[in-house]
């Protein structure tokens, strides 16, 4: 069956980096973008940016561009965001989803179940 | 960048009655407006692609629709389950973006 399985929790300092990992299982994971979205805490989603598994192009957020990177190894079917600089305002539940949409056919939304990053001194 | 507006950003409904959630895009999108679902302490879940086709096993109460460049979705008949935040979702220019959220609470 299809899952979708990011790493867990993570709490780190102010100015830190971190990376959270996404694995996709049960379909061909370079079949879709996977997109990552992420939400603080009572807040709305908000999307970050998206990586084609097969090409390993991204296209980014502006807001994110200098210091979010997306990549991917497709030998183990797993995506990565890392972000550095990391400052409270950072602190979110990070989503990675693998999605196609399609405006004839089937369309696929798969998501990981989140990582909760927490940036605190 | 393209930025939505969703109205309201919350509502309280009595269960069977009707609610309907507006999205606005600040430019012509076409179709290219999704629909998720968010339950507490959930993953979003697709709901309605490209303003008005409903993904697979969707309960049928859910149903979009799109004037220019305001889109719209409704639940007939709300259920208890239906209690959720709803976004919609621009994929029509990158970045991609996401409203703001519309909260709907069941009494």
């Amino acid at each position: 069956q299809v899952q979708v399985v990011q790493s867990g929790a993570e709490v780190k300092k102010p100015g830190a980096s971190v990376r959270v990992s996404c694995k996709a299982s049960g379909y061909t994971f370079t079949d879709y973008y996977v997109h990552w979205v992420r939400q603080a805490p009572g807040q709305g989603l908000e999307w970050m940016g998206r990586i084609n598994p097969d090409s390993g192009n991204t296209n980014y957020a502006h807001k994110f561009q200098e210091r979010f990177t997306m990549t991917r190894d497709t030998s183990i079917s797993t995506a990565y965001m890392e972000l550095s600089g990391l400052t409270p305002d950072d602190t979110a539940v990070y989503f990675c989803a693998s999605m196609a949409l399609w405006l004839d056919g089937e369309s696929v939304d798969y998501w990981g179940q989140g990582t909760l990053v927490t940036v605190s001194s | 960048e393209v930025v939505l507006t969703q109205s309201p950003e919350f509502q309280s409904v009595t269960p069977k009655e009707k609610v309907t959630i507006s999205c606005r895009a600040s430019q012509n999108i076409g179709s290219s407006l999704h629909w998720f679902q968010q339950k507490p302490d959930q993953s979003p879940k697709l709901l309605i692609k490209y303003a008005s086709q409903s993904m697979p096993g969707v309960p049928s109460r859910f149903s979009g629709s799109e004037s220019g460049t305001d889109f719209t979705l409704t639940i007939n008949s709300l259920e208890a389950e239906d209690a959720a935040t709803y976004y919609c979702h621009q994929t029509h220019s990158l970045p991609f973006t996401f409203g703001p959220g519309t909260k709907v609470d069941v009494k």
